[in-house]
């Protein structure tokens, strides 16, 4: 039962360069989205979220894009740093944040120096 | 900042023992998770906690589960006999409120042998 999906797991970037992580759902009762960043040992770090009425979502270097009718989003770091070298989870819920996440299978950013 | 904890950060036990894992959620939180991630897999929802009583549970959450708020800091997740297909890593998450962002644990790994 793959509700979301991340194909990629895995993706090597630059320093400096443009992080592209991507995130398919196939609920469409799902609508609120968001992003985890994981470090070995650690558990889920909330990132950035965004709701179904928007299409995208700002914080700083991350920018989560949403296009509800492809059932997509993605997450966007720019610039890439060396720390941001992490697993990182696509979830979604129902209603707002307080519902349960459904997780993708996450995708591993490398980011070389 | 706020965080969740969560007890032991390991813990081993032999198949067929009972075992509690201990969260403390963040303090003016109100809706409190368990996670758990199989090794390789997914991030997996177990159950939602709510106003003292189970908002929602997973497949998962057989009989052999159960979790307890006893006091107004503590969220315990209890396994009665455990069994091989528990090993995993379970994270405790909790969110103030009905739209808002559920924050993780840093997991307790557990190891049945």
């Amino acid at each position: 039962d793959q509700q979301v999906k991340q194909n990629s797991p895995s993706l090597s970037v630059q320093e400096g360069r443009i992080s592209i992580l991507n995130c398919d759902y196939t609920n469409s009762m799902f609508d609120y989205f968001l992003w985890y960043k994981k470090y070995p040992a650690e558990g889920p770090t909330f990132l950035i979220s965004i709701s179904s009425i928007k299409d995208k979502n700002e914080d700083g270097r991350f920018t989560v894009f949403l296009n509800k009718s492809a059932k997509h989003l993605s997450l966007h770091i720019v610039p890439s740093q060396p720390g941001d070298s992490a697993v990182y989870f696509c979830a979604a819920s129902g209603q707002g944040g307080s519902e349960k996440l459904v997780f993708g299978k996450g995708t591993k950013l490398t980011v070389n120096p | 900042e706020p965080e969740v904890t969560q007890t032991p950060s390991h813990q081993v036990t032999q198949m067929g023992q009972e075992v509690i894992l201990r969260c403390v959620p963040i303090s003016n939180h109100l809706y409190f998770y368990w996670y758990r991630q199989i090794l390789g897999q997914k991030v997996e929802f177990l159950v939602s906690f709510y106003n003292n009583e189970i908002s929602e549970k997973s497949e998962i959450f057989d009989d052999q589960f159960s979790v307890e708020r006893p006091d107004g800091s503590n969220f315990t997740l209890k396994i009665r006999s455990t069994k091989l297909e528990d090993s995993a890593m379970y994270f405790c998450a909790s969110s103030g409120g009905h739209t808002d962002t559920q924050y993780f644990g840093p997991g307790t790994r557990l190891t049945v042998l």
